[in-house]
């Protein structure tokens, strides 16, 4: 069974930083998606990036990028120049490919940022 | 192009109780999964309904059922509640034909509250 495990509870960054969330993750399939899904306290569960497993290259969405280590099954977010807006819970997602499945989701960062 | 929508927002009953939940995919889906998140957890995955049949379920008991109807719209009925049904309920919307695997798209929550 996949496990998605995120370390951090809660993070803080300033306005304009640079931030990192950590996931990892534990399967032993070779084919899947791996996402990154931020929910504001509006509660609506939204899509910020998503990585193809058979893809080499980092995935970029703007001011979101990951950095993808399958052989370490890590899956980081980096956000770059912090906005207030990006306060919210962000929760890290793992997807088979090629077969009818699920999301499971690690148990989220909440994600603070301060003027 | 409509996103995902649900009815109601929020919702409280009491023990015993039955309870209906309703979602509207995403414009152009076919395939609604419903999910649980309790306070303070990632969501966990219900199951999952594809061309009106279930075809994929979590570990979660058989009051917990659904229906999905032929504009691709669905249900989630939870009979006889109990004080831990108390969560947020997402419906997740994607394209999802045979074999294939999609982004899921959420939509705003049904907040059950369970007395």
């Amino acid at each position: 069974a996949q496990t998605v495990t995120q370390s951090q509870p809660e993070m803080s960054v300033q306005e304009a930083e640079t931030v990192t969330l950590s996931c990892t993750y534990d399967t032993s399939e070779n084919n899947y998606y791996l996402f990154w899904y931020k929910q504001p306290p509006s509660r609506q569960m939204i899509l910020v990036i998503r990585q193809e497993a058979y893809k080499q290259q980092n995935a970029t969405e703007n001011r979101f990028s990951v950095n993808f280590q399958k052989a370490a099954k890590s899956f980081s977010l980096k956000i770059s120049d912090s906005q207030l807006g990006d306060t919210a819970m962000y929760f890290c997602a793992f997807m088979n490919l090629y077969v009818i499945d699920k999301l499971i989701f690690g148990t989220g960062t909440r994600l603070q940022v301060f003027p | 192009d409509a996103g995902v929508t649900q009815s109601p927002t929020h919702l409280i009953k009491t023990r015993g109780q039955q309870v209906t939940l309703r979602c509207s995919p995403k414009s152009g889906h076919d395939t609604v999964s419903w999910y649980q998140q309790a306070l303070g957890q990632g969501p966990q995955f219900i199951f999952q309904y594809y061309e009106e049949e279930e075809r994929q379920r979590g570990n979660f008991p058989d009051r917990f059922s659904g229906h999905q109807f032929p504009n691709y719209s669905s249900e989630l009925n939870v009979n006889a509640l109990l004080l831990g049904d108390s969560a947020l309920y997402l419906c997740a919307s994607s394209l999802g034909g045979t074999g294939n695997t999609d982004t899921q798209y959420f939509g705003p929550g049904t907040r059950l509250t369970v007395l």
